[in-house]
């Protein structure tokens, strides 16, 4: 069984771009949550899609946006880049809501200058 | 909402030696405790996980255990080993059928020397 895929692996931006993340969860999983990982700051998270549909949100600001479709697969969007926001955006995918084993992908390293 | 602060932020052990890392919840109605390891450069996995009507678990080298009175919950490495080495980090979440929101310590860098 496949794991958790996330592309790009590394992206390089620059302040102000916006930037699309991709992540397509183990088949049958219908969860898709996001976390962003940063050094000493641990894993923060973003927010979490099922079925389409985002059950909740963690406090990042509005320009942080996600979405979920049909297959399962999630994109998260982040626009006008601040330095801020580079770090590790990691996916992580779940059977169903309330399942707690959550299976995390490799992550996308994003880097903003 | 649900902070986790999570201790100390760096251990060195010898291999053979244990290590503990210990974990501070402040929602009493959290009611689910997972660890993650996470090596350099790769992906957190899960390593062990415990609920909130047990107050232990083990699993072969790694036990968890829990005391919900004092909201702490700590990870126990016996006889560790260099890979063992890995960043590992806590975490907690109110499991319902609302979702997966784990909130996550900082994490704890374990270096096992030889």
């Amino acid at each position: 069984k496949a794991g958790v895929t996330q592309t790009p692996r590394y992206l390089i931006k620059t302040r102000g771009q916006q930037v699309t993340l991709s992540c397509s969860p183990i088949s049958g999983h219908r969860s898709v949550s996001w976390y962003q990982q940063t050094p000493g700051q641990g894993l923060q998270f973003l927010f979490e899609y099922f079925s389409e549909t985002q059950r909740n949100k963690g406090n990042f600001p509005g320009r942080f946006s996600g979405r979920q479709f049909s297959n399962s697969r999630s994109e998260m969007n982040v626009s006008t880049l601040e330095l801020g926001d580079s770090a590790l955006y990691l996916c992580a995918s779940s059977s169903a809501l309330g399942n707690e084993k959550l299976f995390f992908g490799s992550g996308t390293q994003l880097s903003v200058l | 909402g649900e902070n986790v602060e999570q201790h100390p932020s760096t251990l060195s052990v010898q291999e053979g030696d244990s290590a503990v890392i210990k974990c501070t919840y402040s929602d009493s109605a959290s009611n689910y405790f997972p660890w993650y390891k996470q090596e350099l450069g790769k992906r957190p996995q899960l390593i062990i996980d415990i609920r909130s009507n047990v107050g232990e678990k083990k699993d072969q080298r790694i036990a968890v255990t829990l005391n919900k009175t004092a909201k702490h919950f700590s990870l126990h490495i016996t006889e560790t080993q260099p890979e063992d080495s890995a960043v590992y980090f806590c975490a907690a979440a109110i499991l319902t059928g609302g979702g997966n929101k784990l909130t996550f310590g900082t994490g704890t860098q374990l270096k096992v020397e030889l």
